[in-house]
């Protein structure tokens, strides 16, 4: 199957610092990736669709300003999380999309944040 | 009403016995439905999708559809320890595209 990087795996922040995770999709091009949120014994939560070369869309509730996406490639996004506060701290997690009869999401191994 | 239920468990049960997962869902539209696995740390990985009522079938593991229940199940044979992961239901309808997540179900496979 098709390969999805992250990094860091794990981070940890003094509040108030800016926090940039990055995504990448190894071995396929990924037009569209996706940023999830997990908080302990709970689900995904997808926070944004990145979209190469242009602007990410967010769902309700997630703060654009906040959390700033990038994606300035067809095998790289990025979320940085701006000003991180300790209610920020989460297991994100990205997946791209390769196609396929349902477009296929994969995903990375996650981002352990923690602000401290 | 949330679009996808699934039990949290936790789940325990003994090596080799046959596991039952299962997810509702609401909305009739949804037409991809997937089970994820995820090991603690990691990220999800699939093991199976289907988009039809009926049973798929893929090694141990069997996906169930019942649309006109909105009812998904996974069930597994012959359980392992390493099967002990939190697995996570998935649904997929286009003009959404994207994947609604249930809860997921810690599950544990006692040697």
């Amino acid at each position: 199957g098709a390969v999805v990087s992250q990094h860091p795996s794990r981070v940890i922040c003094k509040s108030g610092t800016s926090v940039k995770i990055e995504c990448r999709s190894l071995d396929f091009q990924a037009t569209t990736m996706f940023w999830y949120r997990q908080f302990p014994k709970q689900s995904l939560m997808l926070m944004a669709t990145s979209n190469e070369g242009s602007k990410a869309t967010y769902e309700q509730g997630v703060e654009k300003d906040k959390f700033l996406i990038n994606h300035a490639s067809l095998t790289l996004s990025t979320l940085t999380v701006t000003s991180a506060h300790p209610e920020d701290s989460s297991f994100y997690i990205c997946s791209a999309e390769s196609g396929g009869p349902y477009n296929e999401q994969f995903f990375g191994p996650g981002t352990r944040l923690t602000v401290l | 009403q949330k679009e996808v239920e699934q039990d949290p468990g936790p789940l325990s049960v003994p090596e080799g016995a046959i596991v039952s997962l299962n997810c509702t869902y609401s909305n009739s539209a949804f037409q991809y439905f997937m089970w994820y696995r995820q090991y603690s740390r990691k990220g999800p990985e699939l093991l199976m999708y289907t988009y039809s009522s009926g049973n798929k079938e893929d090694g141990r593991f069997t996906a169930q559809v019942d649309k006109s229940s909105k009812y998904i199940s996974l069930f597994i044979r012959d359980s392992q320890p390493s099967d002990s992961a939190t697995y996570l239901c998935a649904i997929f309808r286009f003009g959404n595209e994207k994947l609604t997540f249930g809860t997921g179900t810690r599950l544990t496979i006692i040697p």
